[in-house]
């Protein structure tokens, strides 16, 4: 059953902590991609990654960092830098060159203590 | 992107077919028409996309007008598990990117 997991799905950060959210894919897809929503807002552009061990900053990468060593995993870390990180993350994928069809994980919230 | 309005919210009943514009006149002649919803609490899901035909799947209708200034999205048979906010999008140079421009949306209510 192809898909895309994101764990865990909720996730408590104290001040000055560094977390790392999980997002695979077994899709096959080259592209993928993490976005952060906050409540009753649209989505944002955290990082995108074509192929592996390459990725690009979207438009709000600061206090984020991300590494794509598999095809399959895509993890984003949340560092102590942003300071502002409770809300809602979501990892998409989708065929290279074809971003604008995307399949989106559950999504994880995250929280601070 | 070219910039797409919606309502802000709708409300429909149950069985009956929900019908949900977008405005988008500035869209350009190569440019697609997507939509998307997202349930809450949850990801958001692809639905259809279009260029100048309508377009039918599984999940919904889009009938996009001859000046391509304005689309609608049906859902033929809504039921209470539509309920969700529906964003339609106009994607520009996003196949390499995947920069999506999810704005508010419109927030569906399917009633019983």
């Amino acid at each position: 059953d192809g898909g895309i997991t994101q764990s865990p799905k909720y996730l408590f950060r104290k001040e000055g902590q560094n977390v790392t959210l999980s997002c695979e894919q077994n899709l096959n897809h080259d592209a993928m991609y993490w976005y952060r929503q906050d409540p009753g807002q649209g989505l944002r552009l955290i990082y995108y990654s074509q192929i592996v061990n390459d990725f690009q900053k979207g438009d709000i990468a600061e206090g984020y960092s991300v590494s794509r060593e598999k095809k399959e995993s895509f993890p984003l870390t949340v560092t102590s830098a942003q300071k502002n990180p409770t809300a809602f993350y979501l990892c998409a994928s989708s065929v290279q060159g074809r971003g604008e069809t995307q399949y989106f994980g559950p999504g994880t919230r995250l929280l601070v203590l | 992107d070219a910039k797409t309005t919606q309502p802000t919210s709708m409300d429909c009943a149950e069985g009956r077919a929900a019908n949900l514009p977008c405005n988008h006149s500035t869209i350009s002649g190569n440019e697609y028409v997507y939509w998307y919803r997202q349930i809450h609490s949850q990801g958001p899901q692809y639905i259809i996309h279009g260029l100048k035909n309508n377009e039918t799947n599984e999940m919904a209708s889009l009938i996009i007008t001859e000046d391509r200034k304005s689309s609608t999205l049906i859902l033929p048979h809504a039921t209470l598990r539509d309920t969700a906010v529906y964003y339609c999008i106009v994607p520009h140079g996003s196949g390499n990117t995947g920069k999506l421009i999810f704005g508010q949306g419109t927030t569906l209510q399917v009633k019983p």
